[in-house]
């Protein structure tokens, strides 16, 4: 069964540091997405991408964030100048996209620690 | 904004026993809701959905209800197992965002 991948599982990083978070959407899939966690709290929606642009972001997606697809597969997101409360759990999903399918597929996670 | 959440942020249930994890919603507008299922370490898996024509709608060992009236719905997982264990969230699509509620925490006891 086709899954969403991401990379690194765990992530550690200095205060101030850029991190590039990776994910590897399901093929065939149209619209890709990046959500947060921080520990013991709710998903938290960052930013919706489709056809090679941002269709929606939320308040937390500041200038610090960006997000860019560079070929095919990938699906990363960028943030510039990490902060301490940048801490948390970052997932990537990816939806079909047609008509009757609003299901999006959640990869596993990446766990960013900044220190 | 939107406002989606759940009644009780965790639930134990006897193995066998059924389970019922409700979610409040403010958007009466909304007409599409998901439940999903994190366990420990694991991104959110989907489980159900439901849309606002519907009342009711049944999968393997899982029912959503969705009372629009009071802007409320549960899922029910029948003959709780073990491997039910996890936090398990509505979501409410919005555009092409997705508002998570907070999560109720199932734990299933042996």
């Amino acid at each position: 069964e086709p899954e969403v991948t991401q990379t690194p599982s765990h992530q550690v990083t200095q205060m101030g540091q850029e991190v590039i978070l990776r994910c590897v959407p399901i093929s065939n899939h149209l619209y890709f997405y990046w959500y947060r966690q921080i520990l013991g709290q709710k998903v938290e929606f960052l930013v919706s991408f489709y056809n090679n642009e941002i269709s929606e972001k939320s308040e937390i997606f500041d200038d610090q964030f960006s997000v860019e697809r560079p070929d095919g597969s990938n699906f990363t997101l960028k943030i510039r100048s990490t902060k301490l409360e940048d801490s948390a759990m970052y997932f990537c999903a990816s939806r079909l996209g047609l008509a009757g399918y609003n299901e999006q597929f959640f990869g596993p996670g990446t766990r960013l620690t900044v220190l | 904004g939107e406002s989606v959440g759940l009644h009780l942020p965790t639930l134990s249930v006897q193995e066998g026993d059924n389970s019922i994890i409700n979610c409040a919603y403010s958007n009466s507008a909304s007409d599409y809701f998901i439940w999903y299922k994190q366990e420990s370490g694991k991104g959110p898996q989907f489980i159900i959905d439901i849309r606002s024509n519907m009342d009711k709608r049944q999968g393997q060992r899982v029912t959503v209800l969705l009372n629009k009236t009071v802007k409320h719905l549960s899922l029910q997982i029948a003959a709780t197992q073990p491997g039910d264990s996890a936090v398990y969230f509505c979501a409410e699509p919005t555009g092409n965002q997705f508002y998570f509620g907070t999560g109720t925490s199932l734990t299933v006891i042996p």
